[in-house]
């Protein structure tokens, strides 16, 4: 089983819609989560941490849920700028903070 | 220099031969980190450092590959005797603590032909 899992899409949404995407991790003492952004052939981005009580962002709403170790992140009023790949990132419980990656979620968004 | 820099942005090399990349990590940052990204899959760990202390490889790095960072600054990454497979994007990274999320500098990509 991968750490990280995603769904890799890619979800195919109208500018305007909401899109929320998912990522299950399966180590339990993992402490730290993230989503981080990647445009073709760059390097990835942090979009937002994600804190066990939920964070927004304008647009972005990141959720973590601890007992069933999954993550989301919704976005509301998708723009063609929002086209990209979202990238699912947990630290495990290793003193030094290695992050280890999902394979990402492509999003598509389309006039 | 307000990013994390990587030199070359790509390399073109014929299997058998070495290569070696650089990263010059934001000044204020500690913690320096390798990952390489193949085609349709997210960056994989490689090695980290905490200033000039090389404290964690991945097993994906085999004994043809070697990291440092000399002076607790930038770092470079060699690779021997480079084989197809090794053709991916490597990318760098830094951090100023644990918790931080990561900035990652713009990559170099390998192609081993």
């Amino acid at each position: 089983r991968k750490e990280v899992e995603q769904d890799p899409g890619p979800f195919n949404v109208p500018e305007g819609a909401t899109v929320a995407f998912n990522c299950t991790y399966s180590n339990s003492a993992s402490q730290s989560f993230f989503w981080y952004r990647q445009d073709c052939r760059k390097e990835p981005k942090l979009l937002m941490s994600v804190y066990s009580s939920g964070n927004e962002d304008g647009r972005f709403t990141a959720q973590l849920n601890r007992a069933s170790q999954y993550i989301s992140l919704l976005i509301r009023d998708s723009k063609l700028s929002d086209s990209a790949t979202y990238l699912c990132v947990v630290s495990p419980n290793t003193g030094f903070q290695k992050l280890v990656f999902g394979t990402g979620t492509r999003l598509l968004v389309s006039p | 220099d307000t990013g994390v820099s990587q030199d070359p942005r790509h390399k073109i090399t014929k299997r058998g031969q070495n290569v070696t990349f650089r990263c010059d990590p934001i000044s204020e940052h500690n913690r320096l980190y390798w990952y390489r990204q193949t085609l349709g899959q997210g960056p994989e760990f490689l090695t980290y450092f905490q200033n000039e202390a090389q404290l964690e490889k991945s097993r994906l790095l085999s004994d043809r590959f070697s990291a440092e960072r000399p002076k607790g600054s930038f770092s470079t990454l060699e690779i021997q005797r480079t084989e197809q497979g090794d053709s991916a994007m490597y990318l760098c990274a830094s951090s100023l603590a644990a918790g931080d999320g990561y900035t990652f500098g713009s990559g170099t990509r390998l192609t081993v032909v």
